[in-house]
């Protein structure tokens, strides 16, 4: 069953404090993405991936660090210095960029502060 | 001014109503246009995808592309109250913009 899971559905970030969200997929995949998703402003994109250990920065990047040391995985870092981070957060990945069309979609993770 | 202009709604329709929804873009190098659907607190997933201007249809989805007004339009025929959702439009160049969606529910 082939498919993106994010883990955990809920994080909660107390003051000062980094969290680390997790992206997984086994769809063999080059291409990951990570968005961050508030209300009226649709889905923007935070880092993308084309290939393992290399990563790029999205239009939003202040404050998230990633890592791309897997195939399969895409962690998202949300740094103490990202003071705004309560948001729902997307994983994507995609046969590679240029191919959205074969773009999937985790079922998120809500990001709320303490 | 944004990319990529969707209304927000909310829409709400009675069951079996025609669903219209569109959005506007100013940025002539985008090639791939898509049509994503949300459900609340789930990810989006994918309901239509076009290249060229014109129309495209999928069941009871019909995607319209019109590049020389930089308009796409997204209409559902037959609505259900399954398709109450956000729905998503999305555009590529060298990268996927999105709009910011409009939620739709259809009332039974």
């Amino acid at each position: 069953d082939g498919g993106i899971t994010q883990s955990p559905k809920y994080l909660f970030r107390k003051e000062g404090q980094n969290v680390t969200l997790s992206c997984e997929q086994n769809l063999n995949h080059d291409a990951m993405y990570w968005y961050r998703q508030d209300p009226g402003q649709g889905l923007r994109l935070i880092y993308y991936s084309q290939i393992v250990n290399d990563f790029q920065k999205g239009d939003i990047a202040e404050g998230y660090s990633v890592s791309r040391e897997k195939k399969e995985s895409f962690p998202l870092t949300v740094t103490s210095a990202q003071k705004n981070p309560t948001a729902f957060y997307l994983c994507a990945s995609s046969a590679s960029r240029g191919r959205a069309e074969t773009q999937y979609f985790g079922p998120g993770t809500r990001l709320l502060v303490l | 001014q944004k990319e990529v202009e969707q209304d927000p709604g909310p829409l709400s329709v009675p069951e079996g109503a025609i669903v219209s929804l569109n959005c506007t873009y100013s940025n002539s190098a985008f090639q791939y246009f898509m049509w994503y659907r949300q459900y609340s607190r789930k990810g989006p997933e994918l309901l239509m995808y076009t290249y060229s201007s014109g129309n495209k249809e999928d069941g009871r989805f019909t995607a319209q592309v019109d590049k020389s007004s930089k308009y796409i339009s997204l209409f559902i025929r037959d609505s259900q109250p399954s398709d109450s959702a956000t729905y998503l439009c999305a555009m590529e160049a060298n990268k996927l913009s999105f709009g910011a969606g409009t939620t739709v529910t259809v009332r039974a």
